[in-house]
């Protein structure tokens, strides 16, 4: 079955410090990857969409520079958090789609506390 | 934009009875609608789907109905079990392969009493 893995689970870095987070597909063609974060009390709010070969479309209070997309192929994507704040804080989910299916699967997400 | 409600925000229930939860969009574009779980601490579980192209889908003990022209959708759990206790999200897209994304209703904090 479809299977997606994030890691790292949970993760704490100081404000104003960079976090990396990854997300591998396994089972399936992750063609579309779609990021959310759910800040606390919240519910998902989605930063990007990335398609292999296509550019990544961030929504809007969303940026590159804030939050860089890369997904080289169809099994992994990793996103940065640059320069964490306190609002940074949150799950943040990847969800992957595999081309002409709508379904997308989500991994257990990375969870961002920022001291 | 599209916009989702989900209306109850949160919801108890005896085991055994039926849970239902309601959904309600904006967008009449929007052609999918698919629900998630998800259990304290932990990411959303897929649990099912409907597409506009019908009004209702069953599996199992879950079933989702879609009345297209109130744009509204709903999750019937029946014979709910202790284990259903969860947070479930109702969400709506397009159901073209281009540029869709999913939008999220609040969450439903559904709490089954044993």
């Amino acid at each position: 079955g479809a299977l997606v893995y994030q890691y790292p689970r949970r993760t704490i870095c100081k404000s104003g410090t960079s976090m990396r987070m990854e997300c591998q597909a396994v089972g399936f063609q992750a063609t579309s990857v779609a990021w959310y974060r759910q800040s606390p009390q919240k519910t998902f709010e989605l930063i990007a969409l990335s398609t292999v070969n296509s550019a990544i479309k961030y929504e809007q209070n969303f940026t590159q520079e804030k939050f860089p997309i890369s997904h080289p192929n169809l099994s992994f994507s990793s996103m940065t958090v640059l320069n964490a704040y306190l609002e940074d804080r949150g799950l943040y989910l990847c969800g992957a789609r595999t081309g002409g299916q709508n379904t997308l699967y989500f991994g257990a997400g990375t969870r961002l506390s920022v001291l | 934009g599209e916009k989702v409600e989900q209306h109850e925000s949160t919801l108890s229930v005896r085991e055994g009875d039926s849970a239902v939860i309601n959904c309600t969009y904006t967008d009449t574009a929007s052609s999918y609608f698919p629900w998630y779980k998800q259990e304290a601490g932990k990411g959303l579980h897929f649990v099912i789907d409907i597409r506009s192209n019908v009004d209702r889908k069953q599996s199992q003990r879950l079933i989702v109905l879609l009345d297209k022209k109130a744009k509204r959708f709903s999750l019937h759990i029946t014979a709910t079990q202790p284990e259903d206790s969860a947070i479930y999200f109702c969400a709506a897209s397009l159901s073209n392969t281009g540029n869709y994304k999913y939008v999220f209703g609040a969450g439903t904090r559904l709490k089954v009493i044993a």
